[in-house]
């Protein structure tokens, strides 16, 4: 089944300590990226990545990190979390094609920072 | 930049009733666009798209026209149903192929 899959779906944690959501899909696509909903604002761009080793940032970059070492794989890191990274945080994927506009979802990573 | 902006919510019908969800949005050129549904606790799809001016785009009941004119992409039921109880969220295509999207706005269908 094609699909992208995100770990962990609900964290709790307190500021300042390192996580990672991570971000898996089966379905070979070249471009990734991270968003975050946010009442009122809709889904805000944090980072894409149109291929391996290839990031960039999107709307509201700051307080996250990102890798691309696999095709499959695009983790988002935050380093030192805040209460304002308290979020719904959604990973998607679409092939590399120009005019292909399907993005493909992820169920969602909630956390919470205290 | 491109821009889309939605009807606000929460939007609450009665089973049946007919639904509008109004977006319009700001762009240079003639963008793709889309629909999206969140039904709770997952993640977006696709609900339908268009890809350029007076395209109709349609699923499972709902219909949106690109409407370059008016810059709108208004999204219609004719009946709702409870289990169209979700968070709709209007999109652009950018020119760089990145998706902008609305705030959503959330559907409540009672019995």
């Amino acid at each position: 089944e094609a699909q992208v899959t995100q770990n962990p779906r609900y964290l709790i944690t307190v500021t300042g300590k390192k996580l990672t959501v991570t971000c898996s899909q089966n379905m070979n696509h070249e471009y990734m990226s991270w968003y975050r909903q946010d009442p009122g604002l809709g889904l805000r761009q944090i980072y894409y990545s149109m291929n391996v080793e290839v990031t960039d940032k999107g709307d509201v970059p700051e307080g996250y990190k990102v890798s691309r070492k696999e095709k499959r794989n695009f983790p988002l890191i935050l380093e030192s979390p805040s209460p304002n990274q308290t979020s719904l945080y959604f990973c998607a994927s679409r092939t590399g094609q120009i005019n292909t506009g399907e993005l493909f979802f992820g169920e969602g990573s909630r956390l919470t920072v205290l | 930049g491109d821009s889309v902006t939605q009807m606000e919510g929460p939007v609450t019908l009665s089973e049946e009733a007919f639904l509008t969800i109004n977006c319009t949005y700001t762009a240079t050129g003639y963008p793709s666009l889309f629909w999206y549904v969140q039904y709770p606790g997952e993640g977006l799809q696709l609900l339908l798209k268009a890809t350029k001016a007076d395209d109709k785009g349609s699923n499972k009941g709902f219909e949106a026209t690109y409407r370059k004119e008016t810059t709108s992409f208004h999204l219609e039921k004719g009946s709702v149903q409870v289990s169209d109880s979700a968070v709709y969220f209007c999109a652009l295509r950018e020119p760089n192929n990145d998706m902008r999207f609305g705030a959503g706005t959330r559907l409540t269908v009672k019995p």
